[in-house]
C-alpha cells in the first residue's frame, strides 16, 4: 500500500533555532501534500496545503513566515519551523495524495517537536 | 465553517463486545465522510468512507452509514478484537478540494 514517511520522528531543539521536518511518499507520486498539527488530546488542525512546484496555501491564522513549506518534488515536502518557541511544541503530521487516486490521503507517522 | 464532533474517549470494551463511536458533522454542501484509524506508533490509515447520503462504508468488520438527515456518520463493529485498540478519527472533506476536517479522535481500548 501507499506509504508516507516523516523524518525525524521526534526532535528537541532550543528556543530560537529552526527545525526542518521531511515528508516523503515512498511508493507513489504526490502532487499535493498536507501539513497538520495535533495538540495533546486534540484534533488534527490543517496548517497548509503543499502543491508540487508552487507556493503553499496556508490556513487562516497560520503564519507562513514561521512555518515554511517547500514541495520541490513529487515525493518530498518539507516543513521548516523557523525561530521555534516553546508554544510551537506539538505533533506535526503530513499526508500525501496519490495523483492517480485523488480522493484518499495517506498519512505519515508524525513528528514530535519539543522546543525548550 | 465545517466541523466534526465525535464522542470523547477513552472507550474501554471487552473482546467480542459491540462498538459504536458517534460522529456528527456540520458542513455546507455535500461532504464526503471518512473514518481514519491510528494504531499505536503508526500513522493514520483510512478505515472507510462514504461519498453521498445513505452510502454505507465498510471495512474490516466496521461499518458507517452517511445519514444526511441527522448529519451523522456513526462507526460500528459487531464484535471487537484486542487488535482493534486504536484511536479513531471521523473526518469530512468538503467542497474545497481534498481538505479534511477532523473530529477530536476517540481512543478505544479492547481488553481480552
Amino acid at each position: 500500500g501507499a506509504v508516507v514517511s516523516q523524518h525525524p520522528s521526534w526532535v528537541i531543539c532550543k528556543s530560537g533555532t529552526s527545525v526542518k521536518i521531511e515528508c516523503r511518499s515512498l511508493d507513489f507520486q504526490a502532487t499535493t501534500m498536507f501539513w497538520y498539527r495535533q495538540f495533546p488530546k486534540k484534533s488534527l488542525m490543517l496548517m497548509a496545503t503543499s502543491n508540487e512546484g508552487s507556493k503553499a496555501t496556508y490556513e487562516q491564522g497560520v503564519e507562513k513566515d514561521k512555518f515554511l513549506i517547500n514541495h520541490a518534488s513529487l515525493t518530498l515536502s518539507t516543513l521548516t519551523v523557523t525561530s521555534a518557541h516553546p508554544e510551537d511544541s506539538s505533533f506535526y503530521i503530513c499526508s500525501a495524495v496519490d495523483y492517480l487516486s485523488t480522493d484518499t490521503q495517506y498519512f505519515g507517522p508524525g513528528t514530535r517537536l519539543t522546543v525548550l | 465553517g465545517d466541523s466534526v464532533t465525535q464522542m470523547e474517549g477513552p472507550v474501554t470494551l471487552s473482546e467480542e463486545a459491540f462498538l459504536t463511536i458517534n460522529c456528527t458533522y456540520t458542513a455546507t454542501g455535500y461532504p464526503s465522510l471518512f473514518w481514519y484509524v491510528q494504531y499505536p506508533g503508526e500513522g493514520l490509515q483510512l478505515l472507510l468512507k462514504a461519498t453521498k447520503a445513505d452510502d454505507k462504508g465498510s471495512n474490516k468488520g466496521f461499518e458507517a452509514t452517511y445519514r444526511k438527515e441527522t448529519t451523522s456518520f456513526h462507526l460500528e463493529k459487531g464484535s471487537v478484537q484486542v487488535s482493534d485498540s486504536a484511536v479513531y478519527f471521523c473526518a469530512l472533506s468538503g467542497a474545497a478540494g481534498n481538505k479534511l476536517t477532523f473530529g477530536g479522535g476517540t481512543r478505544v481500548l479492547v481488553k481480552p
